[in-house]
């Protein structure tokens, strides 16, 4: 049953241009909810979070939106930069806003082309 | 940099063997983690420790047991090695800053372990 859900397995986009990536989840407890993205080889590094009580944050060009009626949320990436090309993977924790057991979702590897 | 290292990087192994990997950490950060990462699942944690031998299962313990002896190291085994256990396994931290003002609450990974099961 998996709790945390990334449909799009991949996503390409045009330097410059938007990326925006995908995440469901079903588990109503989640309250805190983060974005990783990892390169190969590497282990995940932490890019943005957000909790339960906002419905965005932004921390440059990352912006994360949580609509907790639809139990989704969104990572927009603007404007998109080769070095952002990596897989990204959304994680949610139910630990009372802390980063404390987080479940992930299968990833999204994005392509940004020159 | 949370000064997380994993030992080996690497390992090829047989089935049936045992295999211990090892977490360290040089910051003294109480809360722990071991995750295995798959094709088409992600990210799945199989232990945690929220301190020197105070240990628990995650979603995916079958086959595998730890040990926290010292905060530093963080040690996964898996006792009999199968096919089905080859993977890339992370270990993280967690520094719990929630309480810290603008600073949000998150893990920190390992650089990975690749295992291989013959």
């Amino acid at each position: 049953d998996q709790q945390v859900k990334q449909n799009s397995p991949s996503l390409s986009v045009q330097e410059g241009r938007i990326s925006i990536l995908n995440c469901d989840y079903t588990n109503s407890m989640f309250d805190y909810f983060l974005w990783y993205k990892k390169y190969p080889a590497e282990g995940p590094t932490f890019l943005i979070s957000i909790s339960s009580i906002k419905d965005k944050n932004e921390d440059g060009r990352f912006t994360v939106f949580l609509n907790k009626s639809a139990k989704h949320l969104s990572l927009h990436i603007v404007p998109s930069q080769p070095g952002d090309s990596a897989v990204y993977f959304c994680a949610a924790s139910a630990e009372k806003s802390s980063g404390d057991k987080l479940t992930f979702g299968t990833g999204t590897r994005l392509a940004v082309r020159p | 940099d949370a000064g997380i290292t994993q030992s080996p990087r690497h390992k090829v192994t047989e089935t049936g063997t045992p295999v211990t990997l090892r977490c360290h950490q040089t910051e003294n950060h109480r809360y722990m983690y071991w995750y295995r990462q798959d094709p088409g699942h992600g990210l799945r944690l199989i232990h945690y420790s929220y301190g020197v031998k105070d240990t628990d299962k995650g979603e995916v313990s079958d086959g595998y047991s730890v040990s926290r002896s010292k905060t530093e190291d963080f040690l996964l085994t898996l006792e009999s090695a199968t096919s089905s256990q080859t993977s890339v396994y992370f270990c993280a931290i967690n520094e719990r800053l929630a309480m810290r003002n603008g600073v949000p609450d998150t893990q920190y990974f390992g650089p990975g372990t690749r295992l291989t099961v013959l």
